[in-house]
């Protein structure tokens, strides 16, 4: 129950095309969910995070849609740019289950020039 | 920005070794953790520590691990004798509040032979 699963495994897209990766998850206790960019040789960074009171946040490109009876959540990323090829993770932490993020497998974005 | 620092960046050592991972946390933040990630494989939760104590750990966090935070800026991830499967990126990190706006560190790469 602690889960979270993302997919693709791996998404190559065009310089200016859209980038969605999506999570799943099965605890309903969680309340708070990341995403997070990792280049290689790197710690994970914050990109941009949603509580389940709301249903999408947006930062520059960055976009988060959340649904809340699906428990489901995305990660849109417009305008793709080479700069964004990095391995992207979902994560999931809540009140409830402790202090610990779960962190989904990971997508290896690729965004050809 | 504040940053998580970790020292050293890349650890080799003997199977049956002791090895001291370390640590220092954004100086506001209460909350620490240390988490690692196989190559290729999603981030993995060990152990978070709030208040000079453990607040909560993973089934990978063994009597083999120990973590403390020896002075007012310090916080060390040991481990005892350490195996060939501890071959990993571990990753410490801070946060302000529990299991939210967390910031990571670079990692420190161990090597186990």
């Amino acid at each position: 129950q602690q889960q979270v699963k993302q997919s693709p495994q791996s998404l190559i897209v065009q310089k200016g095309g859209i980038s969605i990766i999506n999570c799943a998850y099965e605890n309903t206790a969680f309340d708070y969910f990341p995403w997070y960019q990792q280049f290689p040789g790197k710690g994970p960074a914050l990109l941009i995070a949603i509580r389940p009171d709301v249903s999408e946040k947006k930062e520059g490109r960055f976009t988060i849609s959340f649904n809340k009876s699906a428990k489901q959540f995305s990660l849109h990323i417009m305008d793709s740019q080479p700069g964004d090829s990095a391995t992207y993770f979902c994560a999931a932490s809540g009140r409830t289950s402790g202090s610990r993020l779960t962190f989904g497998e990971g997508t290896q974005l690729t965004v050809n020039p | 920005e504040p940053e998580v620092t970790q020292t050293p960046s890349h650890q080799v050592t003997q199977m049956g070794q002791e090895v001291i991972l370390r640590c220092v946390p954004i100086s506001n933040h209460l909350y620490f953790y240390w988490y690692r990630q196989i190559l290729g494989q999603k981030v993995e939760f060990l152990v978070s520590f709030y208040n000079n104590e453990i607040s909560e750990k993973s089934e990978i966090f063994d009597d083999q691990f120990s973590v403390e935070r020896p002075d007012g800026s310090n916080f060390t991830l040991k481990i005892r004798s350490t195996k060939l499967e501890d071959s990993a990126m571990y990753f410490c990190a801070s946060s302000v509040g529990a299991g939210y706006g967390y910031t990571f560190g670079s990692g420190t790469r161990l090597t186990v032979v």
